[in-house]
């Protein structure tokens, strides 16, 4: 069966400083992966997704960056971190044509 | 780009059926996703719609019209459990991108 791991699941990092959560899948190859972040009390807002090794596409123009170093690893960074990139990020995965779209558990972030 | 719509808020009663409405405006449509959130958890799947017409699971059916850009999650006999939002999402484009409205948070009550 397929499970999809985040670390860590809560964090609380000062503003200025580096960012980096990553996101595994197991029990699948080549599936479609996203980073989404959720602000208290809103929608998912699609930041990153890949459709393979060293393929991003970039949704929204920011302080962050992704990059996907193997087939089943997705890694959201962040050289300085702001106050406004606080929020619950979520990572998910899709199998080419596949019909569900599964999330993994979230990393809650403060920025302080 | 899309634009994906839902209402922010919806209030209904435990043993009821509430229908929560999507609204969407995208290029290269390719299916439309509903889940279910509760508060400080990551969404759970709960359907997909790629066809018009009604998919029905249990307590929970989904509606799409592509002609419209519309489709609906229709929630029968709702149990207090059932107090979550609701997130719509669009794939587009090669089956690859796949965007979510801002959500529909339902409170039911007894």
């Amino acid at each position: 069966s397929q499970t999809i791991h985040q670390w860590p699941a809560t964090l609380v990092q000062p503003v200025g400083s580096p960012l980096s959560l990553e996101c595994t899948v197991e029990g699948t190859s080549n599936p479609n992966l996203y980073w989404y972040r959720q602000a208290a009390g809103r929608g998912l807002q699609l930041l990153f997704y890949s459709v393979g090794i060293g393929q991003i596409s970039s949704e929204v123009p920011q302080n962050l960056s992704a990059s996907r170093p193997q087939d089943r690893q997705f890694i959201l960074s962040s050289k300085k971190l702001l106050l406004s990139d606080s929020g619950f990020y979520l990572c998910a995965w899709i199998w080419g044509r596949g019909e569900t779209q599964y999330f993994g558990p979230g990393t809650r972030l403060l920025v302080l | 780009g899309q634009n994906i719509d839902q209402p922010t808020e919806m209030t209904a009663t435990e043993g009821a059926i509430v229908q929560i409405n999507c609204t969407y405006q995208t290029s290269g449509f390719n299916g439309l996703f509903w889940y279910q959130q509760h508060a400080g958890e990551a969404p759970t799947f709960l359907s997909y719609n790629v066809l018009d017409g009604l998919e029905e699971k249990g307590r929970f059916s989904s509606f799409l019209s592509r002609s419209k850009g519309y489709s609906y999650l229709l929630l029968k006999e709702l149990q207090m459990k059932d107090s979550a939002s609701y997130l719509c999402a669009v794939r587009t484009g090669g089956y690859q991108k796949v965007t979510f409205g801002t959500g529909t948070k339902l409170q039911v009550i007894p």
